[in-house]
């Protein structure tokens, strides 16, 4: 079953910060992130394993909650370069491998 | 780099066409994928494959099959194209050891066009 994401599209102004939320009904295994910028390829950002971690990259982090199999990318002091379509993509325990993606999240930033 | 690469970036068909979109990767990664892009609906799971001569259904098999007779190369047919399957076509790959084996690497897409 697809996760779902929230919000659906963001439109922030540079320096501004922003949550993407991510929700599962299944027992997670994993989470992804991948981010797609318009007219390219998505990109993988990082993945974050059952147990709760948190990772980080620069000023894009992300948590996992496995109890409550959600995931949250944070964006701090966006930058116009982060603009694009942001996917979260889950393994459940009973389909480990088979990774499954959200609907997306537009995000904007403007000068 | 993993460099996976998609035979065309648009395409236009005749409904009732068969079509056949190619999808080749470098890394020697296990895994294989199609998803088809729709706004609003993500990346959705059209046939994935672990291995040579191998494939599994995916959550929207219908009207598609596919082919793996490499490990390199993977090919998404549409037996009959029908207008309902105008839309982006990704493939992914992914190999690899530990937590990075199911990191997925996208082609820039197939953008099909059934008239």
């Amino acid at each position: 079953q697809q996760p779902v994401q929230s919000p659906q599209a963001v439109i922030l102004r540079e320096g501004e910060d922003a949550v993407i939320n991510c929700s599962s009904s299944k027992a997670l295994y994993s989470v992804h992130w991948y981010r797609q910028k318009h007219g390219e390829a998505p990109v993988f950002l990082m993945i974050l394993l059952k147990g709760g971690e948190q990772k980080g990259h620069e000023k894009i982090s992300a948590s996992f909650n496995e109890k409550k199999q959600q995931s949250s990318l944070y964006l701090t002091a966006s930058q116009l370069s982060y603009s694009g379509t942001y996917f979260c993509g889950t393994e459940s325990e009973t389909s480990y491998d088979k990774v499954i993606f959200g609907p997306g999240t537009s995000l904007s930033v403007i000068p | 780099d993993v460099k996976v690469t998609q035979s065309s970036r648009y395409l236009v068909k005749r409904t009732g066409e068969k079509v056949f979109l190619e999808c080749v990767q470098d890394m020697d990664h296990e895994n294989m994928f199609w998803y088809r892009q729709d706004p609003g609906l993500g990346l959705r799971l059209i046939y994935f494959s672990y291995d040579v001569k191998m494939k599994e259904k995916g959550d929207i098999p219908e009207g598609y099959s596919v082919s793996r007779e490499k490990k390199e190369r993977f090919s998404l047919i549409l037996e009959s194209a029908s207008t309902n399957q105008t839309s982006m076509y990704l493939c992914a790959s992914s190999g690899g050891r530990g937590r990075s084996k199911n990191i997925q690497y996208f082609g820039a897409g197939t953008r099909l066009s059934v008239l």
